[in-house]
């Protein structure tokens, strides 16, 4: 399985720059990272995802490392509704075919 | 347009009993995909139809559980002999295709097993 590590929780306050971190040591030339959230008590939502290149949407920025063993989602200005569990996963083959891990859940502090 | 939607949102059943667990994509994506996700877990693949045969179903726990997609559109997951630690959201997804497009998820059908 792909595997990617990324931290349990993490806490920010509202209206600031959030960098969520994952790692993915293990990544092969031909898997997308992808990263989605899921809000309590509800199905994951797509946020971003990329191949080798930075990418920007009105979500999110997706920043990945040059050798692509890590990369950064970058919230701009993390409000209370982005308060959720995020995952980074990799989909492994070309194919979306995800491992979640257990993502990281972030507090957002009015 | 319509999102994915999921029959039923929860279903209380008992150890033995049968259940069928339904999913309606989004219109015209062709890949769907079925999740489980217990408590404090991020979602377990289950299995992924392209079209109406099954791509990869290596995520099934084991024989009890089968999932169809007869005519490309819905599908059904089906668990036999339900044990409690089925228990568990069953989430169902799909995509316009399996390459490199966003997955669009149900709000996922909690099943409880007493």
């Amino acid at each position: 399985d792909a595997k990617t590590t990324q931290p349990n929780s993490m806490e920010s306050n509202e209206e600031e720059p959030v960098h969520l971190p994952c790692n993915h040591s293990t990544i092969s030339g031909t898997d997308y990272i992808h990263w989605y959230r899921q809000l309590p008590s509800q199905g994951p939502e797509y946020v971003i995802h990329g191949l080798t290149s930075n990418v920007n949407n009105r979500m999110a920025s997706l920043a990945i490392a040059e050798d692509r063993k890590s990369s950064t989602l970058i919230l701009h200005r993390a409000t209370l509704r982005d308060a959720a569990v995020y995952y980074c996963i990799l989909s492994v083959d070309n194919f979306n075919k995800f491992y979640f891990g257990s993502g990281t859940k972030l507090n957002v502090k009015p | 347009g319509a999102g994915v939607s999921q029959t039923p949102s929860n279903k209380v059943t008992e150890k033995g009993k049968y259940v069928e667990l339904r999913c309606d994509p989004i219109s015209g994506h062709t890949a769907l995909y079925w999740y489980r996700q217990s408590l404090g877990q991020g979602p377990e693949f289950l299995i992924y139809f392209q079209g109406t045969g099954a791509a990869d179903d290596s995520g099934l726990p084991n024989d009890r559980f089968f999932a169809v997609r007869p005519e490309g559109s819905v599908s059904t997951l089906k668990i036999q002999r339900t044990e409690r630690g089925d228990s568990a959201v069953y989430l169902c997804a799909s995509s316009l295709t399996l390459v490199g497009n966003e997955q669009f998820f149900g709000p996922g059908t909690r099943l409880t097993v007493l």
